[in-house]
């Protein structure tokens, strides 16, 4: 089974409005980490937010949120006023204990903002 | 404060060549992680060097090999190359192999011809 999911390979928003990035997890784990990635076309892999899996609030770093619903396995990035800046591909990733703290990636979502 | 950096930023090879990839992590840091992207996929654990040892590895053959120096610093190789190597090599450093955030380089690009 995959690790990590994500189900929107492209999404579109229009600039200042909020959008939520889909990302859906596995894992028997009892103590995991949760992270956004975003990459722009450069490549570099730029990290935008953390939740843990005992984290009671769900994490916010100024416009992004993560919207973490633990008994569904969830965990949206949220980012609101959206700029032309935040086109970029976007990737949820999972770090478990018992996978030796390795990074497990989704497939990404390609978000594209419009003027 | 340098972030993490890699070296060559693009490279070109043949099959069944040999190529070295290098990374220096972020300042503090003491593990590196490598990561293989192909076109239009997430990124995929090669393996982490901790200590100067490989504390962990994908499901990546032998023909992916590493080395961590006593800076920190790491080599990916890959021998006898395919074409299907060609993609996004991504570093990536921490500190300590718990659970630390990983900062990532900006990748070299390999295409193998």
């Amino acid at each position: 089974a995959q690790k990590i999911t994500q189900t929107q390979p492209g999404m579109f928003v229009q600039e200042k409005e909020a959008v939520t990035l889909d990302c859906t997890y596995d894992t028997s784990d009892p103590s995991y980490g949760l992270f956004w990635y975003k990459q722009p076309s450069s490549g570099e892999m730029i990290f935008l937010i953390y939740q843990g899996s005992y984290d009671q609030q769900n994490a916010t770093e100024g416009r992004y949120s993560l919207n973490f619903q633990k008994a569904r396995k969830s965990a949206n990035l949220v980012i609101s006023a959206s700029q032309l800046g935040d086109s970029a591909m976007y990737f949820c990733a999972m770090r478990e204990p018992s996978g030796g703290n390795q990074f497990y990636f989704g497939t990404g979502t390609s978000l594209t903002v419009i003027p | 404060d340098a972030g993490v950096t890699q070296s060559p930023t693009h490279l070109i090879k043949t099959r069944g060549q040999q190529v070295t990839l290098r990374c220096s992590p972020k300042s503090g840091h003491d593990t590196v992680s490598w990561y293989q992207q192909a076109l239009g996929q997430g990124p995929q654990f090669i393996f982490q060097y901790y200590e100067e040892e490989e504390r962990q590895r994908g499901n990546f053959p032998d023909r992916f090999s590493g080395h961590q120096f006593p800076n920190y610093s790491s080599e990916l190789n890959v021998n006898a190359l395919l074409l299907g190597d060609s993609a996004l090599y991504l570093c990536a450093s921490s500190w300590g192999q718990g659970k630390a955030e990983q900062y990532f380089g900006p990748g070299t690009r390999l295409t193998v011809t």
